[in-house]
């Protein structure tokens, strides 16, 4: 079946770029997603990008997509201490009635 | 406002006692999805709608069961609960042809002790 992994852990200082990466198995995905999930909350969707598309920028948020080697990552630029939660990156294909499929997860502490 | 409500938020359960769980979307959306959140584990499929009347099994359906009467509502339930169940549930809906409409529900904590 298919596969998402991530890191599990990614220590920066506030003020620095953050970059964190996912690996996915499935060579039909359509959508990859990244999604952020603070302490005791829901999950909260960041950003998606599909298939066909190398990069998409969303003010701080960077998505970089390289389907050869199946590799997904999410750039948080000037990253701040409101940035500290868990990131999931997840993947879908039309073909599976829209499943998505999760990362474990990148728990992302901002330090001062 | 819009958007898929999940009850109970929390929930504490003895072993064997048996429960359901309800969520509801406002949003006429096709696509239900019930996920459970383990630590380290990210978020695994239990079972999954794609419409009213219809139910699939997803990657941990075992011990649990779901069902789909009415489009808004999307019921998981657990006839008898085991410590391995122990996780925060979440519910999740979207529209069909809209890739990035998924909406999750704020989740619902259960205990089994």
């Amino acid at each position: 079946g298919e596969d998402v992994e991530q890191s599990l852990f990614l220590s920066v200082r506030e003020g620095d770029s953050s970059v964190i990466n996912c690996t996915y198995t499935d060579s039909s995905s359509t959508y990859l997603y990244w999604y952020k999930q603070e302490p005791g909350a829901g999950l909260q969707l960041l950003t998606y990008i599909f298939s066909n598309m190398d990069m998409k920028q969303d003010q701080r948020l960077t998505v970089l997509l390289n389907k050869k080697d199946k590799h997904l990552s999410l750039r948080i630029a000037d990253t701040q201490t409101g940035d500290s939660a868990i990131y999931f990156c997840a993947e879908t294909n039309t073909g599976t009635a829209s499943k998505l499929t999760f990362g474990t997860g990148t728990r992302l502490q901002v330090t001062l | 406002n819009a958007g898929v409500t999940q009850t109970p938020k929390f929930r504490v359960l003895k072993t064997g006692q048996s429960m359901t769980l309800l969520c509801a979307q406002d949003m006429n959306h096709e696509y239900m999805y019930w996920y459970r959140q383990d630590p380290g584990m990210g978020l695994r499929l239990i079972h999954y709608s794609v419409g009213e009347g219809t139910t699939a099994k997803g990657e941990v359906p075992d011990g649990y069961n779901v069902s789909r009467l009415k489009k808004q509502n999307f019921l998981l339930g657990l006839e008898s609960a085991a410590p391995s169940q122990t996780s925060v549930y979440f519910c999740a809906s979207r529209s069909q042809g809209n890739a990035g409409g998924y909406t999750f529900g704020s989740g619902t904590r259960l205990t089994v002790v």
